[in-house]
């Protein structure tokens, strides 16, 4: 199975900072990588499919880049209620597979 | 707009047999050939597929997973449903049931509505 691994695990940020999470694949799944955002006690929601497409109603300050092994995710601008976990997932091969988790907290 | 609600034991015997249904309401489970998935998350920890249904009966699962798996669906009730044997405390978690993005009849496998998830504790 293909191996997502998130960097880092957890992250301390202010309002307003410009915040970046990683997630390599443990083998090349084109751009088949999807983000999620999910908050305490609530289900995940859909942020960014096809590893750079904003999901309908998702704020522009969040952002999605790569291909291949290496994604990232970039919130432009920390607001409040981005405070969460943010997952990867993969969809180029069967299984389909999670990253860890980064856990994005306020400082 | 389309919902959907897990339902189920929150608390299953070892060795026994581990049963959940999502309900699908505001819309036909069997329209827009959609694709409908079951993902866990054990306390504390990352996110794991376990598989999805076609409202034709067609199913894929994880075979990683060392419980078996058999998943059904209800077209009457609008229902899709979970079924994990032989359980062990490993099966401990949150249960998720989700959509899966199909656009031209092609299932994309990323999931773009989700159930709010039902705790299941597997304890004697």
């Amino acid at each position: 199975a293909i191996q997502l691994t998130q960097s880092p695990s957890s992250l301390s940020a202010s309002v307003g900072d410009r915040v970046t999470i990683t997630c390599r694949a443990s083998q090349g799944i084109s751009s088949a990588l999807a983000w999620y955002q999910q908050k305490p006690g609530k289900a995940p929601k859909l942020l960014i499919y096809d590893a750079s497409s904003l999901e309908s109603g998702v704020p522009s300050r969040f952002s999605g880049t790569g291909s291949g092994t290496d994604f990232t995710l970039t919130i432009s601008s920390l607001q409040p209620e981005d405070f969460a976990i943010y997952h990867c997932q993969q969809f180029d091969i069967y299984p389909l597979t999670f990253g860890g988790g980064t856990i994005v907290e306020i400082k | 707009q389309v919902q959907l609600q897990e339902s189920g034991p929150g608390l299953v015997k070892p060795s026994q047999t581990l049963s959940l249904t999502c309900t699908v309401s505001g819309g036909s489970i069997s329209s827009g050939e959609y694709y409908w998935t079951w993902i866990r998350q054990p306390p504390g920890k990352g996110l794991e597929w376990i598989g999805y249904i076609h409202y034709s009966g067609s199913t894929y699962h994880n075979p990683s997973l060392k419980s078996g798996v058999f998943m059904s669906v209800d077209t009457s009730k609008n229902q899709f449903s979970l079924k994990l044997s032989s359980v062990t405390a490993a099966d401990t978690a949150v249960y998720y049931c989700a959509r899966d993005v199909v656009i031209s009849g092609i299932n994309y496998n990323w999931f773009d509505l989700w159930g709010q998830g039902t705790l299941v504790t597997v304890s004697s």
